[in-house]
């Protein structure tokens, strides 16, 4: 069975500090997708980034920064230079490609992020 | 504009109704999921349905009873509410596509239901 864990419970830091968020995940499968999501305090899901097992090139956006290692599947996220607007719960979900449309995205239990001006 | 939304935002309830969440997806994506999170935010597949036809169905209770109308709405069902139905519950859809878009959800703002 897959699972993802996100042993940081919470994180504190302050403004313009870089800060990383550790995800770990379990699976058989070979094929298998990683993700990471925002959850803002006004409570929506935002999608950031998808990651594709047989990509382990590290991925840059603005500040967000991903490292993936198949070899200690780990699929971190890195914020550069925090701002308080980072404040939020932060997932890292799993998705394995199975046959047909069975699509099931395996949530770690997500790390809260705040960042103090 | 709004790709992923549900109704309501908000549902207080009392215990032993019947209430219903509705999703509307104007992506044209094919798969549609409701997820439920609960108090301490973990989030669990409950249902998934592709093309209006039911694909993951969770160990949820039979009192939830998802219904795709048609491949843009999948409605939640709730009967018989109790104490511990009270979460956040979000709906998403996937596109159709033969790389790792699939697997891609993107979740409506979610509906906080409280039983009381």
């Amino acid at each position: 069975a897959q699972k993802v864990t996100q042993a940081q419970t919470e994180i504190s830091v302050v403004e313009k500090e870089d800060v990383t968020l550790d995800c770990v995940y379990e699976t058989r499968d070979t094929t298998y997708y990683l993700f990471w999501y925002k959850q803002p305090p006004s409570g929506e899901l935002v999608f950031l980034i998808r990651r594709n097992s047989f990509d382990e090139q590290n991925e840059i956006s603005g500040r967000y920064s991903w490292n993936f290692q198949k070899s200690t599947s780990s699929f971190n996220f890195t914020i550069t230079a925090s701002q308080v607007v980072d404040s939020a719960v932060y997932f890292c979900a799993l998705s394995e490609a199975r046959g047909g449309s069975n699509y099931k995205l395996t949530f770690g239990k997500g790390t809260l992020l705040t960042v103090n001006p | 504009d709004t790709a992923v939304s549900q109704t309501p935002k908000y549902l207080v309830t009392q215990m032993g109704n019947d209430k219903s969440i509705k999703c509307e997806q104007n992506l044209g994506h094919d798969t549609m999921y409701w997820y439920k999170q609960d108090s301490k935010k973990f989030l669990k597949i409950m249902f998934s349905y592709n093309n209006k036809e039911l694909i993951i169905n969770e160990t949820v209770p039979n009192r939830f009873s998802p219904k795709s109308p048609d491949k843009a709405h999948l409605n939640l069902h709730i009967n018989s509410l109790e104490l511990g139905d009270s979460a956040v519950y979000f709906c998403a859809s996937s596109p159709r596509s033969t790389s790792g878009g699939r697997h891609t959800q993107y979740f409506g703002p979610g509906t906080r239901l409280t039983v009381l």
